[in-house]
């Protein structure tokens, strides 16, 4: 199964202020998605980005994605009290069914 | 609208027991999956499971196993409970991708506190 790494652990930033996190994974991808957990509850889908693109947007939220470097970047602009979760990225490959998840960066926002 | 339900919240068991954790999906999806949660170590996969009565190892099958006799359904068991599997427990469900490159996406269940003591 492939993984995705997610850096940095933890980040605790000004309500207001952009949040950056960063995925790694080792392995040719098709696509690579970002999830988000509240504490305690399940994840939820957040954003896909396919490998044949760059960047993509969806409200406050913009990702890349670098497949030479096989890195991605969530960007959460104005961040808000409800942003504080964790965040998780996964990277897919068609064919490979079986989705893992790394650790996740912890996000705190502080009103 | 999706939805992963898993049939208990919170569960307390004694060691020993054995434990049926439930989840069912409404989404006609073809992959479930199992995964433990624990801090520190992130999610892991137990099983996965592609069809019915078709299942497959994750990374920490040992103590668990599973059973899918309806598509909807996805049971992960306990056979006999032990205080390191106290976790909280994450259902979730996909469609296949078929090579599709708009890819899947997974659902996830609210999760099963499952405490042994």
């Amino acid at each position: 199964s492939q993984q995705g790494e997610e850096d940095p652990q933890a980040l605790s930033i000004q309500e207001g202020e952009n949040a950056t996190m960063n995925c790694s994974y080792k392995t040719s991808i098709n696509n690579l998605q970002w999830y988000r957990q509240n504490s305690g509850r399940g994840l939820v889908h957040l954003i896909l980005i396919r490998s044949n693109e760059r960047e993509k947007h969806s409200g406050r939220l913009r990702v890349t994605l670098d497949t030479s470097k096989k890195s991605s970047s969530l960007l959460i602009t104005a961040s808000r009290a409800a942003d504080t979760a964790s965040y998780f990225c996964a990277p897919y490959l068609f064919g490979n069914e079986k989705l893992t998840f790394g650790t996740g960066t912890r996000l705190t926002i502080i009103p | 609208d999706v939805k992963v339900t898993q049939s208990s919240r919170y569960l307390v068991k004694r060691t020993g027991e054995k434990v049926f954790l439930e989840c069912v999906q409404d989404m006609d999806h073809e992959n479930m999956f199992w995964y433990r949660q624990d801090p520190g170590l992130g999610l892991r996969l137990i099983y996965f499971s592609y069809d019915v009565k078709m299942k497959e190892k994750g990374d920490i099958p040992e103590g668990y196993s599973v059973s899918r006799e309806k598509k909807e359904r996805f049971s992960l068991i306990l056979e006999s409970a032990s205080t390191n599997q106290t976790s909280m427990y994450l259902c979730a469900s996909s469609l296949p991708t078929g090579g599709l490159l708009s890819g899947n996406t997974i659902y996830f269940g609210e999760g099963s506190w499952l405490t042994v003591v």
